[in-house]
């Protein structure tokens, strides 16, 4: 079985740039999770998908930051415009429903920002 | 507002010793309590969790201690092995469709020494 799969691995880009990540969550995996870990950090929620709706995006600073989830299986997040302080690596994690406690993480895409 | 405190920052073990790490949490309405382990340059996985409805799990090498009344948390990692070598975290969340909304500790990076 395939894990959750994110692309690009790796970028970078000049501050006021945009940037956008993809992640596609494990097969039948309704729940989705974009989740930011800084250096040294341990992970923080910024948006929380149930099929293809945001039930939890409170920590997702709307000002640059977007995502969606078209159909419901894999996502987008967006940043724009890149600052400095957005440097961090962006971790999407999907659960089924009748595991939510059970997290399953991409390997990240590690955003640099100069 | 930190709610969920982990100790120590680093640890350094020899090989076969017991390895404990810490965790502290404010929010008495976290009902579910896992712990994650992260290789470098991947996601984090989960490693074993607990419910407050039990003061101990036990999975293999890996123990959860649950104290409740004073809202503390603990992996014991027996015979530690150099593969265990990773960042480990605490995290902690309410219970129903809140599960996989995460609340993570700042980590502790394990280094077992051969």
């Amino acid at each position: 079985e395939a894990g959750v799969v994110q692309s690009p691995r790796y970028k970078i880009i000049e501050k006021k740039q945009p940037v956008a990540f993809w992640c596609n969550p494990i097969s039948g995996h309704n729940t989705l999770y974009w989740y930011l870990q800084n250096l040294g950090q341990g992970p923080e929620l910024l948006i929380r998908y149930e099929n293809e709706e945001a039930v939890d995006d409170s920590q997702l600073p709307k000002d640059r930051f977007s995502a969606e989830r078209l159909k419901g299986v894999d996502s987008t997040l967006k940043i724009q415009p890149a600052e400095l302080g957005d440097s961090a690596v962006y971790l999407c994690a999907s659960s089924s429903r009748d595991r939510l406690g059970e997290l399953f993480f991409g390997e990240g895409s590690r955003l640099t920002v100069l | 507002q930190q709610q969920v405190k982990q100790s120590p920052q680093s640890l350094i073990v020899q090989k076969g010793g017991i390895s404990i790490i810490n965790c502290a949490y404010e929010n008495t309405a976290f009902d579910y309590f896992p712990w994650y382990q992260q290789f470098p340059g991947k996601g984090p996985a989960l490693l074993i969790a607990i419910r407050p409805d039990v003061s101990e799990k036990k999975e293999g090498r890996f123990t959860i201690s649950f104290n409740k009344s004073a809202k503390q948390f603990s992996l014991h990692i027996m015979d530690s092995q150099p593969g265990d070598s990773a960042t480990y975290f605490c995290a902690a969340s309410k219970g129903g469709t809140s599960y996989g909304k995460l609340t993570f500790g700042q980590g502790t990076i394990l280094t077992v020494h051969p």
